[in-house]
């Protein structure tokens, strides 16, 4: 069985700054994929960064990167220079095993403050 | 290109009743699934398919029936309504091309009282 845990309920960071949203992942798999979304008040899914288990250099995508730490089963989010519009529900997620299924974490709740 | 579309946007159910909520893609992907979201628990996968008329189930499938008769449609049948299936329905898509990443409808926001 795969698992997603982010332990951060939510975050507070200045715009500007960068932030790191934590991902800790468990999966008996050894071709998986990790995927971070963003859900804004809106409510729309968003995908941000996929990170393959096998890559070995971390993804990144404009101001987002992946802080993929394998032998840790971690994926960290970093994102730089936060903007306001940045504000927004952020899920971790991974995809594993013959039948491509998704399991997401709990999510994070990033504010960006002025 | 549509996407992923969803209808309903909004429903409401009294407790007992059943309804189908439609979901359907453009993009000719091969697998498609049902999340639901409730506050505090992200996103749990409902039920999935793999293909038109393959089917099977993920975390959360009780009180819940789905079938594929085409690679585009995938509703999702509510069978007897309870108030515990108030929640956030979302139908997302993906195809092995872009890493199966899933691209998500809109959502249907479903009341059960």
């Amino acid at each position: 069985a795969q698992k997603i845990t982010q332990t951060q309920p939510g975050m507070f960071v200045q715009e500007k700054e960068a932030v790191t949203l934590d991902c800790t992942y468990d999966t008996s798999d050894q071709s998986y994929g990790l995927f971070w979304y963003k859900q804004p008040s809106s409510g729309e899914m968003i995908f941000l960064i996929y990170q393959g288990s096998y890559d070995e250099q971390n993804a990144t995508e404009g101001r987002y990167s992946l802080n993929f730490q394998k032998a840790r089963k971690s994926a960290n989010l970093v994102i730089s220079a936060s903007q306001l519009g940045d504000s927004a529900m952020y899920f971790c997620a991974i995809r594993g095993g013959a039948t491509n299924k998704l399991i997401f974490g709990t999510g994070t709740l990033l504010a960006v403050q002025p | 290109n549509a996407g992923v579309t969803q209808t309903p946007k909004f429903q409401v159910l009294k407790t007992g009743q059943s309804m189908t909520l439609q979901c359907a893609q453009d993009m000719n992907h091969e697998y498609m699934s049902w999340y639901r979201q409730d506050p505090g628990m992200g996103l749990r996968l409902i039920h999935y398919s793999v293909g038109a008329g393959i089917t099977d189930q993920g975390e959360v499938p009780n009180g819940y029936n789905v079938s594929r008769s085409t690679t585009e449609d995938f509703p999702l049948r509510l069978l007897s309504a309870a108030p515990s299936q108030t929640s956030v329905y979302f139908c997302a898509s993906s195809a092995p091309g872009q890493h199966y990443e899933q691209y998500f409808g809109p959502g249907t926001r479903l009341t059960v009282t």
